[in-house]
């Protein structure tokens, strides 16, 4: 058990539709790190959260939306999903030190199904 | 600029003999460098990390790996594959602090009985 934790663990929606996907860091991280999984993309980093910022954007589209909220537990929304959004997502934390860079440690992810 | 590449996208090893997954990277500045491996429908499990210490770093179940500075490559090993290792494992180099992270394409290792 790695300490962050996802919800749900499952989401089944429709084309068109908008879900919310909750994750809380590790007691103490301030990072939080979103991920999309699927077969033919592999994993991409979609963007980072410090503090309550956004700090590295990666390959999110425009659809997709994030933010931090003050006790640190971070929401992915997606909206007007397309089937090609259904994957795994994944949310990572970790402490970031002056000393250079943490270990990033995983939740277990939300299935996300689109039908 | 940050890079990382695994070499092979698939190996198969038979159950006892040894596993080598192979990481080459490229960075401008001193990396931080992990492996991570992921069991089917399963989150990301850190194995290993190298923050500059020392060169062979010795992770959870078994495997190792090597900093070769000179090779800008970050090798993992084990020295008997057992059933239980088979998964995708994933090279990842990080610098400025932990806010530019690149995964690699991952590693898909196969252990046959």
């Amino acid at each position: 058990d790695s300490g962050v934790t996802q919800t749900p663990k499952h989401l089944i929606t429709a084309t068109g539709q908008r879900v919310t996907l909750r994750c809380s860091p590790r007691s103490g991280d301030l990072s939080v790190y979103w991920y999309q999984q699927s077969l033919d993309q592999g994993l991409q980093f979609l963007i980072q959260y410090y503090n309550g910022e956004e700090r590295a954007k990666g390959n999110i589209l425009e659809r997709f939306s994030a933010q931090q909220f003050p006790d640190l537990h971070s929401e992915l929304n997606l909206s007007s999903l397309e089937l090609g959004d259904s994957a795994l997502y994944f949310c990572a934390s970790s402490v970031v030190t002056s000393r250079g860079s943490d270990t990033q440690y995983f939740g277990p992810g939300t299935r996300l199904t689109v039908l | 600029a940050q890079s990382v590449t695994q070499l092979d996208s698939h190996v198969s090893v038979s159950e006892g003999t040894p596993v080598l997954l192979r990481c080459n990277y490229s960075s401008s500045y001193s990396p931080s460098l992990f492996w991570y491996v992921q069991h089917p429908n399963k989150g990301l499990q850190l194995l290993l990390k190298y923050t500059s210490a020392a060169t062979l770093v010795k992770g959870i179940n078994g495997f190792e790996a090597e900093f070769k500075k000179s090779e800008t490559s970050f090798h993992l090993t084990k020295p008997s594959a057992h059933m239980s290792d088979a998964a995708e494992y994933f090279c990842v180099v990080s610098e400025a602090g932990g806010f530019k992270t690149i995964f690699g394409a991952g590693t898909r290792l196969f252990v046959k009985a």
